[in-house]
């Protein structure tokens, strides 16, 4: 079945910027999103379609890709973004849908 | 604005049929590229996405449940209902639903969830 791969955990210091990675073979042609969840909440939409950001959600969040890696980065952590992270995307064959196995970032 | 709620048993026994309501606002089921879609999280784990019904009553499930899955939607009510059956302590999880937006056809994402609702599989 296709895998989307996320490193378990990010940890740096407030100021930093954070790059959370997914990797997947069909990422070099289908969309990928991320998702971020607090503790006890609900996932929230953080980037779609690679890059796009929905409104209200902060300018230090971005989103890029490149071949099969897709990136989400944080430029200038805050403590607020301590949470996990999730992206997701499509797998073709299905097609079905897909998350990877997430990422817990921790701001020091 | 959209809001989306799940309601259901909190509690199941193994080998019990589980049914979750989704009950929205804000959007129509009957607009053209719109669906509702459940997605499940055990406690600790990472999520997972289990089924997605369409506005046009097309219908996905994940590969490794669909023999006990089934979605429907009761557009006049507002509602999405999922059946699990054989209900297993392993199925035990937060499950959400989600309004899905299409951004192309084989390319969807949920931007906005329920609260989750925590079902527990115990005898």
């Amino acid at each position: 079945s296709y895998e989307l791969t996320q490193p378990p955990s990010v940890s740096l210091s407030p100021g930093q910027t954070a790059r959370i990675t997914c990797s997947g073979d069909a990422l070099s042609n289908q969309y990928a999103y991320w998702y971020q969840q607090k503790p006890g909440q609900a996932p929230v939409l953080m980037i779609y379609k690679d890059s796009e950001r929905p409104s209200g959600i902060p300018e230090r969040f971005s989103g890029s890709s490149s071949g099969t890696t897709v990136t989400l980065t944080i430029s200038g952590v805050q403590a607020e973004d301590e949470a996990d992270y999730y992206c997701q995307s499509a797998d073709i064959s299905g097609p079905s849908w897909v998350f990877g196995g997430g990422t817990k970032l921790t701001v020091l | 604005q959209i809001t989306l709620k799940e309601s259901g048993p909190t509690l199941v026994k193994p080998t019990q049929t589980l049914t979750l309501t989704c009950t929205f606002s804000g959007f129509s089921l009957t607009t053209s590229g719109v669906g509702v879609g459940w997605i499940r999280q055990p406690p600790g784990k990472a999520l997972e996405w289990l089924a997605l019904i369409y506005w046009d009553d097309d219908k996905r499930y994940s590969s490794s449940l669909k023999s006990r899955l089934t979605i429907t939607k009761d557009t006049s009510k507002t509602q999405v209902v999922l059946t699990m059956t054989n209900m297993d302590p392993v199925d035990t999880a937060t499950y959400y639903c989600a309004h899905v937006e299409m951004a192309t056809v084989t390319s969807i994402f949920f931007d906005y969830w329920g609260q989750g609702s925590l079902v527990t599989v115990s005898s």
